[in-house]
């Protein structure tokens, strides 16, 4: 049982470049969540899911999408990188019955 | 917008003194939770106080529910190098599953 897995742990993307950070559970919770946690501050909500096929913004949704075709997966697109977007990436989820949110490890991503 | 806010930011403490952090909300919430994170690690989930004036304990820690259910707090007993990292509180926005997250408050322990 791994929980939540996140990937890449670490990137370094040029501005304007693409990337997908990849995220999976396996905790079969319906709920699943982007967070960013710049330096020394909280954490962001970007985007979050109830379910497959249903996702909604968060907080800070701008310059990022995402999509839920399974339980399991909720990537997070990063279209055209901005330095303002570096940042730490938690992915996390979390079952309708109980509200504990579990955390993957984050993902580093820096733009230069 | 809804802001959950914390205090102090940051709090630096000698081994065994109390430590208190604070989380105050904008508008009512129906629950709270917190979280701590230990450094270049993610946030674990500590507990969840719903009931207004709840006030649960874990060991040396004390968490309760303010009366209006709009503040709480994290309060440490005699503090130990391991409770190192930052405690975040968090409250549901747009409902249940719209987690927002205070900015956290980093304890740092001299042994």
């Amino acid at each position: 049982n791994a929980g939540v897995t996140q990937t890449p742990k670490f990137r370094i993307l040029k501005i304007g470049q693409s990337m997908t950070l990849q995220c999976t559970q396996d905790m079969n919770h319906n709920y699943m969540y982007w967070y960013r946690q710049d330096p020394g501050m909280g954490l962001k909500l970007i985007y979050y899911s109830v379910g497959a096929g249903i996702t909604d913004k968060g907080e800070v949704p701008n310059g990022y999408n995402v999509s839920r075709s399974t339980t399991e997966d909720f990537p997070l697109r990063l279209e055209l990188a901005a330095p303002s977007q570096t940042s730490v990436y938690f992915c996390a989820c979390s079952s309708p019955t109980g509200n504990t949110i579990y955390f993957g490890e984050g993902s580093w991503l820096t733009v230069v | 917008g809804q802001q959950v806010m914390q205090i102090p930011q940051y709090q630096h403490v000698q081994e065994g003194e109390d430590f208190t952090t604070y989380c105050n909300s904008s508008t009512t919430l129906s629950n709270i939770q917190w979280y701590k994170q230990r450094p270049g690690g993610h946030p674990v989930f500590l507990i969840q106080l719903v009931k207004s004036g709840e006030v649960k304990k874990q060991k040396r820690l004390t968490f309760q529910f303010g009366e209006a259910k709009k503040n709480s707090s994290l309060h440490i007993t005699a503090t130990q190098t391991t409770d190192v990292g930052t405690y975040f509180c968090a409250g549901p926005f747009r409902g249940n599953n719209d987690m927002r997250f205070g900015a956290g408050t980093r304890l740092t322990v001299k042994p």
